[in-house]
């Protein structure tokens, strides 16, 4: 079974440094690996997906992530965090067969002070 | 506007009541999921629909049951059995399973 890991519950920044959110994959083959984002009492929204294409991916907001076979890691970056980035990110990977259906990562709360 | 809506944004529930989560979404995604999330526990996985009059269990369904009748609805039930369903319940769809899911704004339940 498809497991993620995501290293750090919480991550506190400051204003304008860089952000660094880790996470892990268990899987054989190359999935297909997601980051979403929550802010508070809302859904998750699609911050940027890597689906075996180039293995460094641009999302929105300013933040990319980097697939490594090699470290089974799919870590998500942004140059200079901004207070708005303050929220919950979730690294997701989806199977490469069976059902498809996507496993969350427990999501990891970025703190930014100002 | 396409999307995807959930209703009500909180629900009080009490004991050995049941209680319905409504979920639709104008996106003409074949897929629908209903997560439950918890502090510190991440979104797990209640139910999963890739069809029309079909849907899985996925790793929580005790105490919950779906229906999927309408393409465009997926409601969620918490029944009586459910003795801890205190929760933030999450409703997402997506093109094909496995594709990007699109979530709904969450309902928040509350046990009286």
């Amino acid at each position: 079974a498809q497991s993620v890991t995501q290293l750090g519950s919480h991550v506190s920044v400051s204003e304008g440094a860089l952000v660094l959110l880790r996470c892990n994959y268990s899987s054989s083959v190359p999935p297909y690996l997601f980051w979403y984002v929550q802010y508070p009492n809302q859904g998750l929204q699609l911050l940027l997906k890597y689906t075996s294409a180039a293995t460094l991916v641009k999302g929105i907001n300013g933040f990319e992530a980097e697939f490594k076979k090699s470290e089974t890691s799919f870590h998500l970056t942004k140059p200079s965090a901004h207070m708005s980035d303050a929220a919950e990110y979730f690294c997701a990977v989806r199977p490469s067969g069976g059902s498809y259906i996507p496993t969350f990562g427990r999501g990891t709360s970025l703190i930014v002070h100002p | 506007d396409g999307g995807i809506t959930q209703s009500p944004k909180y629900l009080f529930r009490k004991e050995g009541q049941n209680v319905t989560l409504s979920c639709e979404q104008n996106l003409n995604h074949d897929a629908m999921y209903w997560y439950r999330q918890d502090p510190g526990q991440g979104l797990r996985l209640i139910y999963y629909s890739q069809i029309v009059n079909d849907f899985q269990k996925g790793d929580i369904a005790e105490g919950y049951s779906v229906s999927r009748e309408k393409k465009e609805s997926f409601p969620l039930t918490v029944t009586s059995a459910q003795k801890n369903p205190t929760a933030f319940y999450l409703c997402a769809s997506s093109f094909v399973a496995g594709e990007t899911q699109y979530f709904g704004p969450g309902t928040r339940l509350l046990v009286l």
